[in-house]
């Protein structure tokens, strides 16, 4: 079946540091990629997305390159912010019959330090 | 426009009781998802609705888990007779058509005692 799967949390990174969350999934086909952030006590936002192989989806300086040779499709930022601090879940999307439900990852919570 | 909402946003109930949660999707969406997030852990799919149907259910437990979506009004998840581990926040995602991105609601924070 799909399944993703992410980094191991939590993550403690200093202000403007690089920031990696690797994420790779388990599909048959080509399912659309998706991350996700939750901010503490809210639901979940649409951060950035990618619909095919080599696409690459980009958002608040965020980056995801959805490579279908690794099956990967890492979240990266070139330099976080305190106001990053959050859990981020990679998920995917396979429409087949009957199935309309996004897969998620456990979550990776980053926490910015000043 | 108003976003996806849900109701009320912390739920408390004893065991044994009780919970229904309510979700307003979208205006002009008339596709509904649930999911469960279990504390420190990623969203499982519970339930996908459409208008007065239930189209997939694969990811709700058996017994005492129900889920509407009336021609009028909000979808309800219902869960009968709470136990402690239904503690979770439970998220409403709301969609215009099949494969179209899903949006998120709050979530209902439901706390059994």
């Amino acid at each position: 079946g799909n399944s993703v799967t992410q980094m191991e949390g939590p993550v403690t990174l200093s202000e403007e540091a690089f920031l990696t969350i690797n994420c790779t999934y388990t599909a048959t086909g080509y399912p659309s990629l998706f991350w996700y952030v939750q901010y503490p006590g809210e639901g979940l936002q649409l951060l950035l997305k990618a619909t095919k192989a080599d696409d690459k989806g980009s958002n608040k300086g965020f980056e995801a390159t959805y490579r279908k040779e690794t099956t990967s499709f890492h979240l990266e930022k070139g330099s976080v912010q305190v106001s990053d601090s959050a859990v981020y879940f990679c998920a995917l999307f396979h429409p087949s019959l009957g199935a309309q439900k996004l897969v998620f990852g456990q979550g990776t919570r980053l926490t910015i330090n000043p | 426009n108003a976003g996806v909402m849900q109701n009320p946003r912390h739920l408390v109930r004893r065991r044994g009781q009780e919970a229904r949660l309510r979700c307003s999707p979208m205006k002009g969406h008339s596709h509904v998802y649930w999911y469960r997030q279990l504390p420190e852990e990623g969203l499982k799919f519970m339930v996908y609705l459409q208008k007065e149907n239930i189209i997939d259910e694969s990811g709700m437990p058996k017994e005492r888990f129900s889920a509407e979506f009336p021609k009028e009004g909000p979808s309800i998840l219902r869960i009968q007779q709470v136990v402690r581990g239904d503690s979770a926040a439970y998220f409403c995602a709301s969609s215009s058509g099949q494969g179209d991105e899903q949006f998120f609601g709050p979530g209902t924070r439901l706390t059994v005692l």
